[in-house]
């Protein structure tokens, strides 16, 4: 049931754009994504719910597509902070935890 | 708001030593989230509370492993007769309301080693 992202890494420079995309087997109630840099705990960035609302971080834009199971997080104008690994966590009707999955180790060089 | 803590930060033991991990969780959160972590991996779901009930445990979790939030305030995590395969980040998590619709905010983590 654990999510798959890709990519596994990605580099960028400063300005440059990325997407992070999250993918399940199985029919979604929402998309968590959190971004941990090296040493320290993960960080809220958003979440998405089925029917389309989204909660989150204003600077980060992201999509759910329910009938893809999938999710994609939009890195634009990336900035040295961006850099980290990001983590999409899913959750499934009626069970009530976050499955993670491996995630995206994104670095912004200058 | 003081965040999510925890304690320790680190922890080394030897196998077969029993090991407490605490968290502390931000006061008004009544949802609290165990997790392990392993190096390039993302977290792992261990076991939460609502309040003081223990609601799910993982099927991967073995019988060393038990957690307690007495009155629904701070948790335990307690592993017992620790293997080297024990060894990684735990994390804990709290949230406010009843599902996971809610933001998690994730505390620094302890780090076990068991040698």
């Amino acid at each position: 049931q654990q999510p798959v992202q890709s990519p596994q890494a990605v580099i960028l420079r400063e300005g440059e754009d990325a997407v992070i995309n999250c993918s399940s087997s199985k029919a979604l109630y929402s998309v968590h994504w959190y971004r941990q840099k090296h040493g320290e705990a993960p960080v809220f960035l958003m979440i998405l719910l089925k029917g389309g609302e989204q909660k989150g971080h204003e600077k980060i834009s992201a999509s759910f597509n329910e009938k893809k199971q999938q999710s994609s997080l939009y890195l634009t104008a990336s900035q040295l902070s961006y850099s980290g690994t990001y983590f999409c966590g899913t959750d499934f009707p009626n069970d009530y935890k976050l499955s993670f999955g491996a995630g995206t180790t994104v670095t912004v060089r200058a | 708001d003081t965040g999510v803590s925890q304690d320790p930060r680190h922890k080394i033991t030897k196998r077969g030593q029993n090991v407490t991990f605490r968290c502390d969780p931000i006061s008004e959160h009544n949802r609290l989230y165990w997790y392990r972590q392993t190096l390039g991996q993302g977290p792992e779901f261990l076991t939460y509370f609502q309040n003081e009930a223990q609601l799910e445990k993982s099927r991967l979790l073995s019988d060393r492993f038990s957690a307690e939030r007495p009155k629904g305030s701070f948790s335990t995590l307690e592993i017992q007769r620790t293997e080297q395969g024990d060894s990684a980040m735990y994390l804990c998590a709290s949230s406010r309301g009843q599902g996971v619709t809610y933001e998690q905010y994730f505390g620094p983590g302890t780090r076990l080693t068991v040698t």
